[in-house]
This record gives C-alpha cells, structure tokens and sequence, in this order.
C-alpha cells in the first residue's frame, strides 16, 4: 500500500499570501497524484489531476507541482474562500487508492 | 450537468445491514467506473469500493472485503453499497463519485454523501 504524508497539518496564512502544501509518497506513484480542497459540509472537490493538470473551473491561482514521491500545491495568492482541508490522492498502484491525511489551511 | 444522489444511510445496530444507493445523472453512466468513499467524523478520506463500467469488476478495501458488495444498475443509473455485518468504525459519511475518464481512478464528480451510524 502506497502511504501518502501530508506536511504540514495546518497551515495558518493570511489572505493575499502565497500557501505551499506538500505531499510525499512512501514510493513513487509517477506522476499520478491528485489533489483535492474539502469545506464543511461539503463534498471534496478535485483542484489537480496528473500532479499539475487544474481541473475544469479551477482558478489559475491553483497549480501543481512534482512527481515520483514529493509534490507540492501551491496557492499563489489567497482567496477568503481558499481556506479548507486539502487532501492529496494517489491512483499509480491501487487497490488500494490512498489519501493523504489532510492538510488544514486556516487564516491567520 | 453530473448530479450523484446519494440516499440510504441511517442508524443501524452493530452486526446490522444497509443498502446504500447513489442515483446518477448527465453523463453516460455505465461508460464510467463508479467508487465509494468515506469519511468517518472529524477524520480524513478513505476509499471503499470502486466498480468497472460494464465488465462488473470490483475492488475492496481491506476493511470492508467480505462485508460490503458494490454493484450497479446501468438501465438505472445508479451505483449501490450493500453493507453487512456493520461494525462501529464504518460510521461515516459515504460518498459516491465519478472518475474522471475511463480507468484514471481520480474523482471529479462527488455526492454530497449520506451518512452511516453504526451504534446500539
């Protein structure tokens, strides 16, 4: 089983900040890594396919970064809406299909 | 426009059943591997199942194989999860979603869920 490790827990930013979110995987899943934002209350929502593909009707400010084990979503400038629970997801070798454990972004 | 319904989810005593159901709309539904995800409260998320489109292939979690069965109606456009033997740690929020093409098992198109209460 692939073990995808989210760093770090919780991030607190402000509004108009840069957020770096990290994902390393215990082996390499090529470049098959997805990344997803979760508010309360609601579903997740797919953000990054591929490690650096935005999904339909994700802003620009969203990209993805990485291959093989370590991979980075970066946020380039906050939204008010941005702050959530971001998990990453890796369909390289399945089953099973892993999620990382989560990474909270809070505002400052 | 993708609509998943899910419905079915409620208060079961431990040892107990439930048939989960997830109602599929504007896309072509039996094109599509289908999977179950969950999450227990407060807790991250956790894959369960996924279905192939047409060929009836499964896959399970380990936590899950041999309590729980996927299936899917195609005439009807909907995906199920029979649960068996319930236990404490399978409550959770259960979400059915969409891959996002052919067999490139990423979701993009999620429930909102239905929740599951396994307690006595």
């Amino acid at each position: 089983e692939i073990v995808l490790t989210q760093s770090p827990a919780t991030l607190s930013l402000s509004p108009g900040e840069r957020a770096t979110l990290s994902c390393r995987a215990s082996q390499s899943v090529s470049s098959y890594l997805a990344w997803y934002q979760q508010k309360p209350g609601q579903a997740p929502r797919l953000l990054i396919y591929d490690a650096s593909n935005r999904a339909t009707g994700i802003p620009a400010r969203f990209s993805g970064s990485g291959s093989g084990t370590d991979f980075t979503l970066t946020i380039s400038s906050l939204e008010p809406e941005d702050f959530a629970v971001y998990y990453c997801q890796q369909r390289s070798t399945w089953p099973p299909i892993t999620f990382g454990q989560g990474t909270r972004l809070e505002i400052k | 426009e993708v609509q998943l319904l899910e419905s079915g989810g409620g208060l079961e005593q431990p040892g107990g059943s439930l048939r989960l159901s997830c109602a599929a709309s504007g896309f072509t539904f039996s094109s599509y591997v289908m999977t179950w995800v969950r999450q227990a409260p407060g807790e991250g998320l956790e894959w369960v199942s996924t279905i192939s489109g047409t060929d009836g292939r499964t896959w399970y979690a380990d936590s899950v194989k041999g309590r729980f069965t996927i299936s899917r109606d195609n005439s009807k456009n909907t995906l199920f999860l029979q649960m068996n033997s319930l236990r404490a740690e399978d409550t959770a929020i259960y979400y059915c979603a969409k891959v996002r093409r052919d067999h490139d098992v990423d979701f993009d198109y999620w429930g909102r869920g239905t929740l599951v209460t396994v307690s006595s």
